[in-house]
């Protein structure tokens, strides 16, 4: 069974400071990688993807990629109110089917 | 504009009572895929179709019954519910082959509860 962990949270961050969501995945054939924010009641929105190892910046986003011990996480930059949703982690292996952990609720304490 | 429709947004039924969710988007899109979602369990994925007439089974599928005749549509049937299916449904769609470096499009949910 291919398991995608994350803490369910809530992580809390004030206004302006980084925040560190983690993900770890059980199946090493893993090849992409995504993070999805949602909003309660609202559908998931593709936030970052990355396939190689190391870091992805995208705006305040940064997404990291540590293959060898199969962990990914993504970094919010000077985190704002809007940010404050439940970012899901989603892994796939080749054509096999998107597995998604439980997601991690974020508060940004303004 | 590029999206995914479900309908309804939201429905409120009974037990046994045959019901359809819908399905459709205007991306070309190959892959399709049914998700619910309950607290604390996270997506699940109840059926996925990665083209015309190909249905495979997710993680949860038992209850349901998927259709995939055309490209553009795959509508999620519960031939009889039951209140265990009361849950928020999502439906996905994505591009297919080259599917690994595609992420999926959401539609915006179908809040269906069971009596």
């Amino acid at each position: 069974q291919k398991e995608v962990e994350q803490n369910s949270g809530p992580l809390s961050v004030p206004e302006g400071a980084i925040a560190s969501l983690n993900c770890t995945y059980s199946d090493r054939g893993s090849q992409s990688f995504f993070w999805y924010r949602q909003y309660s009641g609202k559908s998931p929105e593709l936030i970052m993807f990355i396939y190689s190892n190391g870091d992805k910046e995208d705006g305040r986003f940064t997404a990291q990629l540590n293959k060898a011990s199969q962990y990914v996480s993504l970094l919010i930059r000077d985190s704002q109110p809007s940010d404050s949703a439940t970012y899901l982690c989603a892994v796939k292996a080749g054509n096999t089917p998107l597995v998604f952990g439980k997601g991690t609720r974020l508060s940004v304490i303004a | 504009e590029a999206q995914v429709t479900q309908n309804p947004r939201y429905l409120i039924t009974v037990t046994g009572k045959k019901l359809t969710v819908t399905c459709s988007q205007n991306m070309n899109h190959e892959y399709m895929s049914w998700y619910r979602q309950d607290p604390g369990l996270g997506l699940r994925q109840i059926y996925y179709s990665m083209n015309v007439e190909v249905t495979d089974k997710g993680d949860v599928p038992e209850g349901y019954k998927v259709s995939r005749k055309e490209k553009r549509n795959f509508p999620l049937i519960l031939e009889s519910p039951s209140p265990n299916q009361t849950s928020l449904y999502f439906c996905a769609s994505s591009f297919f082959p080259n599917y690994s470096n595609q992420p999926q499009h959401f539609g915006d949910g179908t809040r269906l509860s069971i009596l």
